[in-house]
C-alpha cells in the first residue's frame, strides 16, 4: 500500500522556537494532504487542508499564522509550528490523498511535539 | 453535518473470544465509513472501508464491519481476539460537503486480556 512518512518523529524544543514537521508521500503523488493534532487519549482534529501549489485550507480555531503549513511539490508538505508555546505539544499527524475522488486516506506515523 | 459517535470508551476482552466495538453515524447521503486502528505513538492504519455493495466488509487482520442502513451503525468485529489487537480504534466518515474531509469518532480502546 501507499507509504507516507513524517520526520522527525519525536522532537523537543523551546518555547519561543519554531519546528518543522515534515509529510512526504513515498510511492505516489498526493494532491492532498492533511495535518491533524491529536491530544492524549482524544481524536484527531483536521488542522488544515493542503492542495499542491495553493494556500492551506485552514479548520476553524486554527490559528494560520502559526501553524504555517507548505505543501511545495506532490510529494512533500510541511508543517512549521511557530514561536512554540506548552500548549502546542501534541501529537501531529499528516495524512495523504491521491486525489478527491480517492476513498483511502493514508496516514504517516505522526510526529510527537514536546515543547518545553 | 456528518457525525460518528463511538458509545463505548473502552472494550475488555478476552483472548480467543470474539470482539465488537461500535459505532453509529449521522450522514446526509450514501455513507462513506471506515476503521482504522492505531498503535501507542503511530499513525492510524487502514482496516476496512464501506462505500456501497454487501453489508458485511471484510478487512485487514481479520477484521470485518457489519453496516446496517437501518440502524445507522457499522460495528467492527472479529470472532477470535489477539493480545496484539490491543489498540485504539477509530470510525470516519466522509465528509463531501464542502470539500473533502473525514469526521473520526472519539475512539475506542480495545484491551484483549491474555
Amino acid at each position: 500500500g501507499a507509504v507516507v512518512s513524517q520526520h522527525p518523529s519525536r522532537v523537543i524544543c523551546k518555547s519561543g522556537t519554531s519546528v518543522k514537521i515534515e509529510c512526504r508521500s513515498l510511492d505516489f503523488q498526493a494532491t492532498t494532504m492533511f495535518w491533524y493534532r491529536q491530544f492524549p487519549k482524544q481524536s484527531l482534529m483536521l488542522m488544515a487542508t493542503s492542495n499542491e501549489g495553493s494556500k492551506a485550507t485552514y479548520e476553524q480555531g486554527v490559528e494560520k499564522d502559526k501553524f504555517l503549513i507548505n505543501h511545495a511539490s506532490l510529494t512533500l508538505s510541511t508543517l512549521t509550528v511557530t514561536s512554540a508555546h506548552p500548549e502546542d505539544s501534541s501529537f501531529y499527524i499528516c495524512s495523504a490523498l491521491t486525489d478527491l475522488t480517492s476513498y483511502e486516506q493514508y496516514f504517516g506515523p505522526g510526529t510527537r511535539l514536546t515543547v518545553t | 453535518a456528518q457525525s460518528v459517535a463511538q458509545p463505548e470508551d473502552q472494550v475488555n476482552v478476552a483472548e480467543g473470544n470474539p470482539l465488537t466495538v461500535k459505532c453509529t453515524y449521522s450522514v446526509s447521503g450514501n455513507p462513506y465509513l471506515f476503521w482504522y486502528v492505531q498503535y501507542p505513538n503511530r499513525g492510524l492504519q487502514f482496516l476496512l472501508k464501506y462505500i456501497t455493495g454487501d453489508n458485511l466488509v471484510k478487512g485487514s487482520y481479520g477484521f470485518e464491519a457489519e453496516f446496517n442502513k437501518s440502524q445507522t451503525s457499522f460495528h467492527l468485529k472479529k470472532p477470535s481476539a489477539l493480545v496484539s489487537d490491543s489498540a485504539l480504534y477509530f470510525c470516519a466518515v466522509r465528509d463531501w460537503t464542502g470539500g473533502f474531509k473525514t469526521i473520526f469518532g472519539a475512539g475506542t480502546r480495545l484491551f484483549v486480556k491474555a
